[in-house]
């Protein structure tokens, strides 16, 4: 079975670059969702869409941004990247009522700022 | 706050005993769900449980909900080497409580299933 998509799989970048990381959700799920987890701590929820629109918004900073396409895939870009922002990056997908249905994880992104 | 807490922080097991990791959360919630962590790999969804249900078995695997003390517990029978992982809760809170579709993650638990 087809599952959540990410790429690239490690990005290395230098600080005040710009990074953009991509999410392929499983086919027909219309939500996405965006998380980070820093070395040795829990994911934290950063954005979602959900056909296409933003849904919710969590501890995402400023310097980030991140839109859903129309054929549903999304991206992440990270600007001025500091130290800090290195981190596991996590796509998840879901469809229908996410109060039912379960998020699907893709391989995540790891990102490292020198 | 956080919303799941996981305990123990930590876990060491012998391969064949039983490892039980207990989550509390704090707020009314849709469905919990837990997942399983490789050192710095990617998340993998172990189960689901609703708020009405009590109890799920899944292979190896049984998790309990108890909604009335906001608790949950993975529990891992018969443990082998290749459990050994980082396990998280992960909380979906009702959006009447002002939750949304975003899953709220514990802290984990490091398990470690010796040979």
């Amino acid at each position: 079975a087809a599952g959540v998509i990410q790429s690239p799989r490690h990005l290395i970048k230098e600080k005040r670059e710009t990074a953009t990381l991509k999410c392929y959700p499983i086919p027909r799920h219309d939500t996405v969702y965006w998380y980070q987890q820093g070395p040795g701590q829990d994911p934290q929820f950063l954005i979602s869409f959900y056909e296409k629109m933003q849904s919710d918004k969590g501890s995402i900073p400023d310097r980030f941004s991140a839109q859903q396409f129309s054929d549903y895939h999304s991206e992440l870009n990270m600007s001025s990247l500091e130290l800090g922002d290195s981190a596991l990056y996590f796509c998840a997908s879901s469809r229908g009522d996410p109060s039912y249905n379960e998020q699907f994880f893709g391989p995540g992104t790891r990102l490292t700022v020198l | 706050s956080q919303q799941g807490e996981e305990d123990p922080q930590a876990l060491s097991i012998q391969e064949g005993e039983n490892a039980t990791m207990n989550c509390s959360y704090k707020t009314s919630i849709n469905n919990l769900q837990w997942y399983r962590q490789n050192s710095g790999r990617g998340l993998v969804h172990l189960i689901l449980i609703r708020s009405n249900e009590r109890e799920k078995h899944s292979g190896r695997l049984r998790v309990t909900l108890d909604t009335s003390k906001k608790s949950s517990s993975l529990l891992i029978t018969a443990s082998r080497a290749a459990d050994t992982a980082s396990y998280f809760c992960a909380t979906h809170l009702l959006i009447t409580q002002g939750g949304s579709e975003k899953l709220v993650f514990g802290k984990g638990t490091k398990l470690t299933v010796n040979p």
